[in-house]
């Protein structure tokens, strides 16, 4: 069974510049997570989805970020414009139910 | 608020040494406790863990005590291997489905 997988995996762009990380969760799994890694710091919550609902965005840390989940499979995370301070790993997890959170390999962004 | 501190690395140590990575938490109510850990090219991977008070967590040689006293959970393994580098994150949540608190990660790298 394939996991959870992130795209692209390094990504390195311009301040100014947009940028799309994209998720493909479990095959199954309703509930699909967003983390940030900056800086070598701890793991930050981004947001939550139930298929394509936002459950929980609290962790999103300003409208430059922008996450859909269309049709309750795979999402997107949009960065638009970036900024210097964007730059970090970009985790993506998803789990059935109330389950174990199975987690990508993350997304390198690096912004210039 | 929630927080949770790990020691700071880089950790650096001898094949068959012993290993401690130290963890505390802050936390108002009674949450579960998790060991990541990320293998140098993949994605994060649930070490172990424990959901209430002196339960102890045990995967692949490594070990963690729930202490609710100290609120603490260290990671503690005998005798490290030169397959056990990777970076390791302690964590916390209140429940299944709600969000990861996550700390700043330790990297360990052990030499033959």
């Amino acid at each position: 069974e394939a996991g959870v997988t992130q795209f692209p995996s390094h990504s390195v762009i311009e301040k100014g510049q947009t940028v799309t990380l994209r998720c493909d969760p479990i095959s199954g799994h309703d509930n699909l997570y967003w983390y940030r890694r900056v800086m070598g710091k701890e793991i930050k919550f981004l947001l939550h989805f139930v298929k394509e609902s936002k459950q929980d965005e609290s962790g999103m840390p300003n409208n430059r970020f922008l996450a859909e989940r269309t049709g309750g499979t795979y999402s997107t995370l949009k960065v638009q414009p970036a900024e210097l301070e964007d730059s970090g790993v970009y985790f993506c997890a998803s789990s059935l139910g109330v389950g174990e959170l199975f987690f990508g390999e993350g997304s390198r962004l690096t912004v210039l | 608020g929630d927080s949770v501190t790990q020691m700071e690395g880089p950790v650096t140590l001898s094949e068959e040494a012993f290993l401690t990575i130290n963890c505390t938490y802050t936390a108002t109510g009674y949450p579960s406790l998790f060991w990541y850990v990320q293998y140098p090219g993949e994605g994060l991977q649930l070490l172990l863990k424990a959901t209430k008070a002196d339960d102890k967590g045990s995967n692949k040689g490594f070990e963690a005590t729930y202490r609710k006293e100290t609120t603490s959970f260290h990671l503690e393994k005998g005798s490290v291997q030169v397959s056990d580098s990777a970076v390791y994150f302690c964590a916390l949540i209140y429940n299944q489905g709600g969000k990861l608190i996550f700390g700043q990660g330790t990297e360990l790298s052990v030499k033959p």
